[in-house]
C-alpha cells in the first residue's frame, strides 16, 4: 500500500491525451511538499520527467506537463506516442513518516 | 555529462551484508544529496536514504537500524551498506543524484541484488 495513490494503469491511442493522478494527504502533497514524476521503461533506471510540481528538465518534450492542487498532483501527456509506453511514478516527501514517498506506479499502454 | 556508475555484489546469503558503491563523474560532487533507491522485482520504488558530500546522512526510518551510507569526497564516490539482509531485500538498487526540490535527475544503471540461500 503506497502512501501516494496512482491508478495501476491507463491507456490511450496515439495522438490522444492521458492524465495520471497522484493522490496524497495533508502530511505530504497537501502540506506543500513538491511532487516529482518519473518515467521508467523496462530494465532501465527511472528518468526524471517533471520536478517541483510543474517543471520539465532540459530535453523532456513539452507534451509532458505536471500540475498540483490540494492533496493531489497530475501528470498529463498530450499527443501520445508509442515511445511513451512505460511506468510512471510520482514522488514527494511525507513529514509524518520523515520519508520520501512514491506512488505505486501507473503503467501506460499506447493502444 | 554527469554519469553515475555503480557496482557491488549481486548475490547474498540471508544475514549477509549488502555493499554497493557509486562513482560520480562529469559534475560537481558538492551541493547534492547522493541517494539510494531500490525496486523489488515487479514492484515500485523505495527510497533508502541520502548522504551529502560532508557525510551528513538521512535514512528511511524502517531501515535505519541496518543502513549505513558513507562518502569518499576525494574520489567522488558514495556507498551503501545494508546488514542482516533477508529475501525481502531482494531488489534492484539504484544510486541517484538529488538536488533540493528538484528530484533525482541522474541515476546509476542499477544493480540487481538477490538474497538467497
Amino acid at each position: 500500500q503506497s502512501v501516494l495513490t496512482q491508478p495501476p494503469s491507463v491507456s490511450g491511442a496515439p495522438g490522444q491525451t492521458v492524465t495520471i493522478s497522484c493522490t496524497g494527504s495533508s502530511s505530504n502533497i497537501g502540506e506543500g511538499y513538491v511532487v516529482h514524476w518519473y518515467q521508467q521503461v523496462p530494465r532501465a533506471a527511472p528518468k526524471l520527467l517533471i520536478f517541483g510540481n510543474t517543471n520539465r528538465p532540459s530535453g523532456v518534450p513539452d507534451r509532458f506537463s505536471g500540475s498540483k492542487s490540494g492533496t493531489s498532483a497530475s501528470l498529463a501527456i498530450t499527443g501520445l506516442q508509442a515511445e511513451d509506453e512505460a511506468d510512471y511514478y510520482c514522488q514527494s516527501y511525507d513529514s509524518s513518516l520523515s520519508d520520501w514517498v512514491f506512488g505505486g506506479g501507473t503503467k501506460l499502454t499506447v493502444l | 555529462q554527469v554519469q553515475l556508475q555503480q557496482w557491488g555484489a549481486g548475490l547474498l546469503k540471508p544475514s549477509g551484508t549488502l555493499s554497493l558503491t557509486c562513482a560520480v563523474s562529469g559534475g560537481s560532487f558538492g551541493g547534492y544529496y547522493w541517494t539510494w533507491i531500490r525496486q523489488p522485482p515487479g514492484k515500485g520504488l523505495e527510497w533508502i536514504g541520502e548522504i551529502n558530500h560532508w557525510g551528513t546522512s538521512k535514512y528511511k526510518p524502517s531501515l535505519r537500524s541496518r543502513v549505513t551510507m558513507s562518502v569518499d569526497t576525494p574520489k567522488n564516490q558514495f556507498s551503501l551498506r545494508l546488514t542482516s539482509v533477508t529475501a525481502a531485500d531482494t531488489a534492484t538498487y539504484f544510486c541517484a543524484r538529488v538536488a533540493k526540490d528538484r528530484g533525482a535527475d541522474y541515476w546509476g544503471q542499477g544493480t540487481l541484488v538477490t538474497v538467497s540461500s
